[in-house]
């Protein structure tokens, strides 16, 4: 079993949709979590950091359970700009290392 | 924050030749790391690498192959060695900002192999 399993996508979604992507971990140690956007031909950049309350910015809003080991990410009123590939990553505190998911790519179409 | 530049951006080599791989933090950090992104999938870390140490290797990289140095605090390079077509792919550097709350990357290496 992968360490970080996302929703494997591509998501096609019209301009204005709401997208949720799911993503769960193994570790029940992990101590952190994070959703990272990559666009096409870049590094990934964070997107936003995920906390057991759950955190939102903007149109975007990231949720957190513990118990079942479970991370969402829900995108509302889609942009084009939204158009990347998602990243769920987590830290294990082992080192301080990251754990990347496979990615969710996302296109949102005019 | 950290802003960290990373070189060459693109290489194309020669099989069984060596790249060396370089990354400048703009501040001192204890932790570096080096990740490979195969064409369509996502990061898998090769090693973390600390000041002062021998770097720490994942599970399936060798030090022979992906030598790597950290002479000081800000700097880390990667060697990848006696490279193959599958090594193909594109490389990147990493460290936590000072705060410890965001990781940053390097703008990655795009190599191929021919």
């Amino acid at each position: 079993r992968k360490e970080v399993e996302q929703d494997p996508g591509p998501f096609n979604v019209p301009e204005g949709a709401t997208v949720a992507f799911n993503c769960t971990y193994s570790n029940s140690a992990s101590q952190s979590f994070f959703w990272y956007r990559q666009d096409c031909r870049k590094e990934p950049k964070l997107l936003m950091s995920v906390y057991s309350s759950g955190n939102e910015d903007g149109r975007f809003t990231a949720q957190l359970n513990r118990a079942s080991q479970y991370i969402s990410l829900l995108i509302r009123d889609s942009k084009l700009s939204d158009s990347a590939t998602y990243l769920c990553v987590v830290n294990t505190g082992s080192g301080s290392r990251l754990t990347f998911g496979e990615g969710t790519q996302l296109t949102v179409n005019p | 924050s950290a802003v960290i530049s990373q070189k060459p951006s693109r290489d194309i080599c020669q099989r069984g030749t060596s790249l060396t791989i370089q990354c400048q933090v703009d501040s001192q950090v204890t932790m570096m790391f080096w990740y490979r992104q195969q064409p369509g999938q996502s990061l898998t870390l090769i090693a973390t690498a600390n000041q002062g140490s021998e770097a720490t290797y994942e599970s399936g990289f060798v030090i022979d192959k992906f030598p790597i140095s950290r002479p000081n605090l800000t700097f880390s390079t990667l060697t990848v060695s006696n490279m193959s077509p599958e090594d193909s792919s594109i490389y990147l550097c990493s460290s936590w900002g000072v705060m410890g709350t965001e990781a940053f990357f390097g703008q990655g290496t795009r190599l191929t192999v021919v």
